[in-house]
């Protein structure tokens, strides 16, 4: 596609449902990031897929966390039994491949947890 | 933890003055990059700058980066009322580590 694309963009829940993002990064970008940004906060890094490779997931931020790439393409991050701390955007990001420089972002999905 | 770290956390400036913002990091990098935030949407790239790179124009935008203090900065030229927004440090590692860490930004606020 011509961008990064997100969805859902705003996702309300209750506390304890899982919630599931879905990312689609650019035509053959092999690179592919999430990110979480909590209100008026920098990115934390949670996860990073590169091609085939195993996935650096040293940022995930409990074991509720969880991110999977399909075919090497779309991404989708679950958030098993969601607090409210998991309130926050979660941006994803594709570039063309590893240390290509410029990241291309989507518009985020903002999860709200009641 | 934050690999960058931006000063000032907010600006305030009139329109037509020039706005700097510094950032700092705490690893060696390949690159360093600048990304843009308007409220309430996703981030998009400004400018890269080389590790062996000391200083780079883009249109209004100038940065600098000095590997031996672990430092870089942004200078926004005749700034306008739509330059508004947050700005963010990304440092890419050598290779074996592409985890591109972002700072923490800084709230620029451009005064009309």
């Amino acid at each position: 596609g011509a961008g990064v694309s997100q969805s859902p963009s705003n996702k309300v829940t209750e506390k304890g449902k899982d919630v599931e993002l879905r990312c689609d990064p650019i035509s053959g970008h092999t690179a592919l990031y999430w990110y979480r940004q909590s209100l008026g906060q920098g990115l934390e890094f949670l996860i990073y897929f590169q091609g085939n490779s195993a996935p650096d997931k040293s940022g995930l931020p409990s074991d509720r966390f969880s991110a999977e790439r399909t075919g090497g393409s779309v991404s989708t991050l679950t958030i098993q039994r969601t607090q409210q701390e998991d309130s926050a955007v979660y941006l994803c990001a594709s570039r063309a491949g590893p240390n290509t420089g410029e990241l291309f972002f989507g518009e985020g999905s903002r999860l709200t947890v009641l | 933890s934050q690999q960058g770290e931006e000063d000032p956390q907010a600006l305030s400036i009139q329109e037509g003055e020039n706005a700097t913002m510094n950032c700092s990091y705490k690893t060696s990098i390949n690159n360093l990059q600048w990304y843009r935030q308007n409220s309430g949407r996703g981030l998009v790239h400004l400018i890269l700058i080389r590790s062996n790179e000391r200083e780079k124009h883009s249109g209004r935008l100038r940065v600098t980066l000095d590997t031996s203090k672990k430092s870089s900065s942004l200078l926004i030229t005749a700034s306008r009322a739509a330059d508004t927004a947050s700005y963010f440090c990304a440092t890419d590692a050598y290779f074996g580590n592409e985890k591109l860490t972002f700072g923490t930004g800084t709230r620029l606020t451009i005064i009309p």
